[in-house]
């Protein structure tokens, strides 16, 4: 079954304590992005890449870190969490189509930072 | 500064009728917009989309409008269904690089 996979599903977390979100595709798709969505604010992203090695900010990047060292895989790092990240987390991977980008997004992760 | 903006946080209608969900946007460079559905508890899921090149895109019960011009988009659902409850995201793209989403809008449609 084709999908994006995030784990962990739901986080709480202290200020400080650095700490990863793995998100993974089976579709082999090029490109794959993190959004944040905040009440009232939308989905905002995060952080993108284009393709391994390949990463570029989004509209909200501060205070987050990616890598993207092989296609399936883009995990999301916090290096020093604080309260203003508790968001719920997603991913998303998507490939060009005729159209344009249609992209599929995980189940998302919910982060609580106290 | 929210580039894309859906002004409306909820809607209702009658099973049976026509839902119209709106989206403006600012930024002139976008190329590409997209509708998104999202269920409670579940991620995103891609529905319709529309590059600047055309005005109007149809998949089954679901069109998309796009008024380059007024810089303003519309999903129109017909025949709405109860199924169709969700929170609506537009969102719009500029070389498909990066993505701008909207605040969403409530649908829920009464049976």
């Amino acid at each position: 079954e084709a999908q994006v996979t995030q784990n962990p599903r739901y986080l709480i977390t202290v200020t400080g304590k650095k700490l990863t979100v793995t998100c993974s595709q089976n579709m082999n798709h090029e490109y794959m992005s993190w959004y944040r969505q905040d009440p009232g604010l939308g989905l905002r992203q995060i952080y993108y890449s284009m393709n391994v090695e390949v990463t570029d900010k989004g509209d909200v990047p501060e205070g987050y870190k990616v890598s993207r060292k092989e296609k399936r895989n883009f995990p999301l790092i916090l290096e020093s969490p604080s309260p203003n990240q508790t968001s719920l987390y997603f991913c998303a991977s998507s490939s060009p189509s005729p159209v344009g980008y249609e992209q599929y997004f995980g189940p998302g992760t919910r982060l609580t930072v106290t | 500064d929210q580039q894309v903006k859906q002004n409306s946080p909820s809607l209702s209608v009658q099973e049976g009728r026509i839902s119209i969900l709106n989206c403006d946007y600012t930024n002139s460079m976008f190329d590409y917009f997209l509708w998104y559905k999202k269920y409670p508890a579940e991620g995103p899921t891609f529905l319709i989309s529309i590059s600047s090149i055309k005005d109007k895109n149809e998949d089954g019960r679901f069109t998309v409008f796009l008024n380059k011009s007024a810089k303003h988009l519309s999903l129109h659902i017909v025949p709405s269904q109860p199924g169709d409850s969700a929170v609506y995201f537009c969102a719009a793209s500029d070389a498909g690089n990066q993505f701008y989403f909207g605040t969403g809008t409530s649908l829920t449609v009464i049976p």
